[in-house]
């Protein structure tokens, strides 16, 4: 078990680029999901992954926000069009039935 | 999800029981109570949960009230590593794929 990787674990840019986020999840897990984390904030989720298929968005992802999941092993995170509201940590968890979900250490995205 | 309620923050001298509360008094017969703990830069990691017993691992105990309204999470002998934001959370057994919601936890600081 080598744990839930993401990279990069920060990401500066200027407003208006594009940016995406890796997350490798534990081998064998079946479900992956993106949350982002605000300062002072808990968690908050974006999407989720069954396998390859994209089962479930927030309001929160909005149309500048992609995810992929090829193949069903790791997923992208894609923001275009990068806005000073986007800045926040981008976090990646994995699972497979009905364990508990784990998490990586997240991608800090800063825009300048 | 039940919504549930915890202090802001805590502090603990290193050494002692760290005992953390929340309350969860609109929980349901069939929702989990799932402790998840935030150190400064990591992602969430998950503790411990439970139904309606008293749980132990290695890493704390949880203890459930009777009426399963309110919940403490233990940390027998607080480190200065267990200073991080825990979170408590309500959750069905079988969503086991849907989102974890977080509410913003509260910041436990163990004093040296």
């Amino acid at each position: 078990d080598t744990g839930v990787s993401q990279d990069p674990r920060h990401k500066i840019t200027k407003r208006g680029q594009n940016v995406t986020f890796r997350c490798d999840p534990i081998s064998e897990h079946n479900r992956l999901y993106w949350y982002r984390q605000t300062l002072g904030q808990g968690p908050e989720f974006l999407t989720y992954f069954q396998n390859e298929a994209q089962l479930e968005k927030s309001r929160l992802l909005s149309d500048r926000f992609s995810a992929e999941r090829p193949k069903g092993s790791f997923s992208t995170l894609e923001i275009q069009r990068t806005e000073q509201g986007d800045s926040a940590m981008y976090l990646c968890a994995s699972t497979r039935e009905d364990q508990p979900q784990h998490f990586g250490d997240g991608t800090r995205l800063s825009i300048l | 999800d039940a919504k549930t309620t915890q202090p802001p923050s805590m502090d603990c001298a290193e050494g002692r029981a760290a005992n953390l509360p929340c309350n969860h008094s609109t929980i349901s017969g069939n929702e989990y109570v799932y402790w998840y703990r935030q150190i400064h830069s990591q992602g969430p990691q998950y503790i411990i949960h439970g139904l309606k017993n008293n749980e132990t691992n290695e890493m704390a105990s949880l203890i459930i009230t009777e009426d399963r309204k309110s919940s403490t999470l233990i940390l027998p002998h607080a480190t200065l590593r267990d200073t991080a934001v825990y979170y408590c959370i309500v959750r069905a057994y079988y969503s086991g794929n849907t989102p974890l919601v977080f509410g913003k936890g509260t910041r436990l600081s163990v004093i040296a």
